[in-house]
């Protein structure tokens, strides 16, 4: 199993340019999450998807979308890119969702917006 | 607003010591607590997973106490080795707010020397 992937590993953009990070899991997960990790902030919840079909805002949800595609795929797409958005991109998944799950990450996006 | 704070940020320590990184959060309604390790340009991996009823947690040669009234978890690492070295991410799940919602401190940024 490769568990959690993300495409693409590196991007660059230019102000205004729209892209979109694709994760995909092969373990069955209900649930699964956007994070960014910035220097000195650490990890926040962008969206997450509960289940197929369903999809919430986390706690920094501006200036992003969400879409889950299936069960395997959650993609977060951005519609015009800002510096603010400069980040490492984190997606992850859990079995159900529940409180006491552990939830599985990927490798990462990395997003430089000049 | 729940606030999860990682102390030391950096440690250096020679190999064969043990050690021990802290974590603090400050409101002690949560459902458990989580440690991640995390390798430079990789995504994260879990640690270890205290429920909010469980006093500690161990594998292998770590171990993670809760102590939920205090707001304090410490993870303590036997007889460190050069492998352990990674930035260790420390992450409440509280009641309420965004399912999964995750609170991650800043992380401590462990270097064990040969």
């Amino acid at each position: 199993n490769a568990g959690v992937t993300q495409t693409p590993k590196f991007q660059v953009l230019k102000t205004g340019q729209s892209m979109t990070l694709q994760c995909a899991q092969d373990m069955n997960h209900n649930s699964m999450y956007w994070y960014r990790q910035d220097p000195g902030m650490g990890l926040r919840l962008i969206y997450y998807s509960a289940s197929e079909g369903t999809t919430d805002k986390g706690e920094v949800p501006n200036g992003y979308n969400v879409s889950r595609l299936n069960k395997r795929e959650f993609s977060l797409r951005l519609e015009s890119a800002a510096p603010s958005q400069t980040s490492v991109y984190f997606c992850a998944s859990s079995e159900m969702g529940l409180a006491q799950e552990t939830q599985y990450f990927g490798p990462g996006t990395r997003l430089l917006v000049l | 607003k729940q606030e999860v704070t990682q102390i030391p940020a950096a440690l250096s320590v020679p190999e064969g010591e043990n050690l021990v990184l802290n974590c603090s959060f400050t409101d002690s309604a949560i459902y458990n607590l989580q440690w991640f390790r995390q390798d430079p340009g990789k995504g994260l991996t879990s640690l270890l997973l205290i429920q909010s009823s469980q006093r500690e947690q161990t594998s292998g040669r770590l171990n993670a106490s809760l102590d939920k009234s205090s707001g304090r978890s410490t993870l303590y690492i036997a007889a460190s080795q050069p492998g352990d070295s990674a930035t260790y991410l420390c992450a409440v799940k509280g009641y309420g707010g965004s399912q999964g919602n995750l609170i991650f401190g800043k992380g401590t940024k462990l270097s064990v020397k040969p």
